[in-house]
């Protein structure tokens, strides 16, 4: 079984739609999350780190579910900026430990 | 967040050679990886550059294809030997350390094809 696994898409939403992203992780060890934004021929770019109680940054909100061991993204007014591909990414135990990485998911929002 | 630079950002190679794709920090890091990220899908880590000592492959890494450097706590180096068309792939340093908060980030890549 994956390290991180994550619903691939691809997702194609109007402008302003409400598009969310899951990812399961099969490590009950694993401590950190985050989610990464990739563009196309781009390197991965942090997005957001995801909190136990969850949280939110402008009209990105994340959430970590610990006891189902998956986490979720939710894009709220979806911009045609906002196309790309998410990878959600673990880390086990130590806080300078490498990362996991899902495959990611591709979306795609149209005007 | 630190500054991280990777040369060559692309290139094209014949089959059989060797590149050495270089990465260096503007700051001390503590961690440094390198991750390949082959067409569609997504970062499989390589190693992690450990300073003055040999590098901690992953499976189905070995040391002969990729040599890794790190001499010092700002630059590390990976090359990727006797080049075939299946190591065609984007190649990411990603750095990570108490000064940018334990956060992994990563220089721009360095894509390579092999024909």
């Amino acid at each position: 079984r994956k390290e991180v696994e994550q619903d691939p898409g691809p997702f194609n939403v109007p402008e302003g739609a409400t598009v969310a992203f899951n990812c399961t992780y099969s490590n009950s060890a694993s401590q950190s999350f985050f989610w990464y934004r990739q563009d196309c021929r781009k390197e991965p770019k942090l997005l957001m780190s995801v909190y136990s109680s969850g949280n939110e940054d402008g009209r990105f909100t994340a959430q970590l579910n610990r006891a189902s061991q998956y986490i979720s993204l939710l894009i709220r007014d979806s911009k045609l900026s906002d196309s790309a591909t998410y990878l959600c990414a673990v880390r086990r135990g130590s806080t300078l430990g490498r990362l996991y990485f899902g495959r990611g998911t591709q979306l795609t929002v149209w005007p | 967040s630190a500054v991280i630079s990777q040369k060559p950002s692309r290139d094209i190679c014949q089959r059989g050679t060797s590149l050495t794709i270089q990465c260096q920090v503007d700051s001390q890091v503590t961690m440094m990886f390198w991750y390949r990220q082959q067409p569609g899908q997504s970062l499989t880590l390589i190693a992690t550059a450990n300073q003055g000592s040999e590098a901690t492959y992953e499976s189905g890494f070995v040391i002969d294809k990729f040599p890794i450097s790190r001499p010092n706590l700002t630059f590390s180096t990976l090359t990727v030997s006797n080049m075939s068309p299946e190591d065609s792939s984007i190649y990411l340093c990603s750095v990570s350390g108490e000064s940018n908060g334990n956060t992994i980030y990563f220089g721009e890549g360095s894509w390579l094809t092999v024909v």
